[in-house]
């Protein structure tokens, strides 16, 4: 079975644009989670979608959005983009997300956004 | 707010010998799920080992093992018999009944021939 894929691999934008990155959970995984990873540091979590429901976010502006579709895959936008923005945005995928549960957040390779 | 600290930011090992990383966490939860995750230079964030704060028996995985202490609120990574292919980033991680990830800053971790 194939893994969480994410695209694109690469991106780069100047400042004040928008860029938008996908993902797709594995195959039977309903909740799909997104994390900023900046050079150096640990990943900080953005969003937790599932069923098609925002069922948790991190500390980040408005700028940051996203959605899930039908078939479980996942937009994240950023609006505005900042310097600051520049970083590996990783999408994770687990079974259910039932916030009574902990299942495993299995990583994507991530998305290498540079803004300048 | 839950805190994960690692407090190594490098380390090195030579093959088949063996590493402890290191990681403490603060909370006020009971219940909660503890990872250590690695990540190699082509930045694919993998599960190594996962920890549930309720069972007191530490989990193992192959060469991977744990030793969490909860009332000290410490979860080190043991590597045996390290292999080249071990070289990466190692974070450790807390979830409670929820849905975020909570990471520490990493642990580079260079295994030497």
């Amino acid at each position: 079975d194939a893994g969480v894929t994410q695209s694109p691999t690469h991106l780069i934008k100047t400042r004040g644009q928008q860029v938008t990155l996908r993902c797709s959970p594995i195959s039977g995984h309903k909740s799909v989670s997104w994390y900023q990873q900046v050079l150096g540091q640990g990943p900080q979590f953005i969003f937790q979608y599932y069923e098609k429901e925002e069922r948790g976010r991190g500390n980040f502006p408005d700028r940051f959005s996203a959605r899930q579709f039908p078939n479980y895959s996942s937009e994240l936008n950023v609006n505005a983009l900042l310097l600051g923005d520049s970083a590996l945005y990783l999408c994770a995928s687990s079974l259910d997300g039932d916030s009574r549960s902990t299942d495993t957040q299995y990583f994507g390779p991530g998305t290498r956004l540079t803004v300048l | 707010a839950q805190t994960v600290t690692q407090s190594q930011p490098e380390m090195s090992v030579q093959e088949a010998e063996t590493v402890t990383l290191s990681c403490t966490y603060d909370t006020s939860e009971n219940n909660y799920y503890l990872f250590w995750y690695k990540q190699p230079p082509s930045r694919q964030m993998i599960l190594v080992i996962r920890q549930e704060a309720y069972k007191q028996q530490n989990a193992t995985e192959n060469r991977f093992s744990v030793n969490f202490q909860k009332a000290a609120k410490s979860f080190s990574l043991k590597i045996s018999d390290s292999q080249l292919g071990d070289t990466a980033m190692y974070f450790c991680a807390f979830m409670n009944s929820g849905y975020a990830l909570n990471f520490g800053k990493g642990t580079s971790l260079l295994v030497t021939p």
